[in-house]
């Protein structure tokens, strides 16, 4: 089945540097993919779509100067969350699109920002 | 805005017992999925259900589509402990090229031994 691998799973960094989340499609080409944020005990709340080749489309209230999405090719799609704050901790989750109802999530990655 | 309203939002229940969760919208969906997350783990796909009245069952675990496709229904017999998860509903919102997912606010389900 479709496989969408995406690491880092865990990392721990230092309030106000970058880190960056990679999400690769292992064995599909994925036009587009999805950007989601997850706090505990929650559900999955949609960040942006990106599309490859264009600019992410951002949903309302997420800023998107903080976090860079970058779709460069049919198989890897970037999160960067740049100058990091402790309330940018969360889960963080892609999903690529396969088809009309094929969506493959990634494994997440848990961002601590201290 | 699409919303889906999922209830109940926890649950916790004896092994053997049946439960169902809900999955309700004032929108039509063009298709409507049903996933199960582990902590720390992305979703995975249980079932997708694309037909108005549309039942699908996988082993103990039984889906439906409205009619007018606006909500879905989860209904689990004989509970057993693995079943313990959050499971998660979600519609396809936005243009058909679009094609992003909407999840609704997820239902925690505990099964105690």
């Amino acid at each position: 089945g479709a496989v969408v691998s995406q690491h880092p799973s865990r990392v721990i960094c230092k309030s106000g540097t970058s880190v960056k989340i990679e999400c690769r499609s292992l064995d599909f080409q994925a036009t587009t993919m999805f950007w989601y944020r997850q706090f505990p005990k929650q559900s999955l709340m949609l960040m942006a779509t990106s599309n490859e080749g264009s600019k992410a489309t951002y949903e309302q209230g997420v800023e998107k100067d903080k976090f860079l999405i970058n779709h460069a090719s049919l198989t890897l799609s970037t999160l960067t969350v740049t100058s990091a704050h402790p309330e940018d901790s969360s889960f963080y989750i892609c999903s690529g699109r396969q088809g009309s109802y094929g969506y493959t999530f990634g494994s997440g990655t848990r961002l601590t920002v201290v | 805005t699409q919303l889906l309203e999922q209830s109940p939002q926890f649950l916790s229940i004896q092994e053997g017992e049946n439960l169902t969760v809900y999955c309700n919208s004032s929108s039509v969906f063009s298709s409507l999925q049903w996933y199960r997350q582990e902590p720390g783990e992305g979703p995975v796909l249980l079932v997708t259900v694309v037909t108005g009245g549309e039942v699908k069952k996988l082993k103990r675990l039984t889906f439906q589509f409205g009619d007018a496709r606006k909500d879905s229904s989860l209904h689990i017999t004989a509970a057993q402990p693995g079943d313990t998860g959050l499971y998660l509903c979600a519609g396809g919102a936005g243009s058909s090229n679009t094609g992003k997912l909407i999840f609704g606010q997820g239902t925690t389900l505990q099964v105690k031994p």
